[in-house]
């Protein structure tokens, strides 16, 4: 079954840390480029970040850059989004979501996982 | 990074058409055609409707159609239908910045 899963959302305090994980099935996980994507509470979409299929540069959302590390592991099929020094606004939901296009770095997310919430406290 | 804007709020009855603008900038959506248009229910993950500008993907309705002029794309849907009623967000790649821009949804309401 062509799918992405995550999972590693919950509870946190602001400043503590957080790892979210997608595993991916049911397709050649190393020829796509995976992005995270979070839904706010106002139901905005934000652009997070993104773990290029040839692991080039990755580039990330000014709002989270040099606090979120993405990273992937092919023999797993999973990539990673470590989450440090959480503030409120970081409060959403986390999906990640796969470029349609093999081997491009941006296009289309034409399969998303079910999302994890992420809510962070004072 | 700058967020494309579309309408909040857009509505129609079943049978007729209603199109949903989303304007960006010469450096997003109006540089290229990477623009895709995403649809999403109350409790579910967003879903592909339209990419590259006019594409569609395999079975998504042919109601559902998207254009793009300038630095304004467009989602037309054609024949409503009640199920039609959600969430709609456009994208775009910012080539020039190396990053995806989405825009701010435009809730479509089946009157």
């Amino acid at each position: 079954q062509v799918q992405l899963v995550e999972s590693g959302g919950g509870v946190v305090q602001a400043g503590r840390s957080l790892r979210l994980s997608c595993a991916a099935s049911g397709f050649t996980f190393s020829d796509h480029s995976i992005h995270w994507v979070r839904q706010t509470p106002g139901k905005r979409l934000e652009w997070v970040g993104f773990a290029p299929f040839d692991r080039s540069n990755q580039n990330y959302a000014e709002s989270v850059k040099g606090r979120f590390t993405i990273s992937r592991d092919n023999s797993k099929n999973t990539v990673y989004l470590q989450m440090n020094g959480l503030r409120l606004e970081d409060t959403a939901v986390y999906y990640c979501a796969r470029v349609t296009t093999p081997r491009w770095l941006f296009d289309a997310f034409d399969l998303w996982g079910q999302g994890t919430l992420v809510v962070v406290s004072s | 990074q700058s967020a494309l804007t579309q309408p909040p709020s857009a509505s129609g009855s079943p049978g007729q058409s209603v199109a949903i603008s989303c304007t960006g900038t010469s450096s997003d959506l109006g540089g290229h055609n990477y623009v895709s248009w995403y649809q999403q229910h109350p409790g579910k993950a967003p879903k592909l409707m339209i990419y590259e500008v006019s594409k569609r993907p395999s079975g998504v309705p042919d109601r559902f159609s998207g254009s793009k002029s300038g630095n304004t794309a467009s989602l037309t849907v054609s024949g409503l239908q009640a199920e039609d009623e959600a969430d709609y967000y456009c994208s775009s790649y910012a080539g020039s910045n190396n990053y995806v821009a989405f825009g701010g949804g435009t809730k479509l309401t089946v009157l």
